[in-house]
């Protein structure tokens, strides 16, 4: 099973708003990624987590709060995003230390701030 | 800090091969080159990776220059199901993570 599942597939909020993105892998990946891909563009990288801890935050800001509660899950909260934060968020997974992992990305939330 | 580039759009004829080039000329000894493929809104979708040698799978195979500074992806009879955005990645293992570089993507279009 190479499945990664995410929740919901779309999602409308307005900038005061509080909402979280879900993610979820039963492959016993141990690494987990966040990205966020604007219309047109590749992937950009927003967060990993490795072992349940967060490795790297590539300069987001702090209205994206990212939570791994455990090695299947990962959550995005959000809190009073922008219009400009409108994307897709994309969640992808993969195996850590060997020296060939793939990550597996999820279908993606498709999010619309107003 | 885009590692890799790829034209932005190619045709192809459904049936015919379609080679999609990747030029990945700061590439380091252990980094390896990744395909993903992206169908309009959908997740990346996994096609194929290497480090030195060509490779070859049910989907397609990866041509990789000696000096490795380019490769090629080859869809060997194109359907229009294909057609979508493709991503050349140089992959950079660190320890406790591996992290993507994307390049800008190629859009291919297979014309019926």
């Amino acid at each position: 099973d190479t499945e990664v599942t995410q929740t919901p597939k779309h999602l409308v909020m307005g900038m005061t708003n509080k909402k979280s993105l879900k993610c979820e892998q039963h492959m016993g990946h141990r690494a987990m990624y966040w990205y966020k891909q604007k219309a047109k563009k590749p992937p950009e990288l927003m967060f990993v987590y490795s072992y349940e801890k967060l490795s790297i935050n590539e300069s987001v800001p702090s209205r994206f709060s990212p939570e791994c509660p455990n090695s299947s899950l990962l959550n995005l909260h959000l809190h009073a995003l922008q219009p400009e934060d409108s994307a897709l968020y994309l969640c992808a997974s993969s195996q850590v230390g060997t020296k060939s992992d793939t990550q597996y990305f999820g279908p993606g939330t498709r999010l619309t701030v107003l | 800090d885009a590692k890799t580039t790829q034209p932005p759009s190619m045709d192809c004829a459904e049936g015919r091969a379609a080679n999609l080039p990747c030029n990945h000329s700061t590439i380091s000894g252990n980094e390896y080159v990744y395909w993903y493929r992206q169908i309009h809104s959908q997740g990346p979708q996994y096609i194929i990776h290497g480090l030195k040698n060509n490779e070859t799978n049910e989907m397609a195979s990866l041509i990789i220059t000696e000096d490795r500074k380019s490769s090629t992806l080859i869809l060997p009879h194109a359907t229009l199901r294909d057609t979508a955005v493709y991503y050349c990645i140089v992959r950079v293992a660190f320890r406790l993570r591996n992290q993507f570089y994307f390049g800008t993507g190629t859009s291919l279009t297979v014309i019926p």
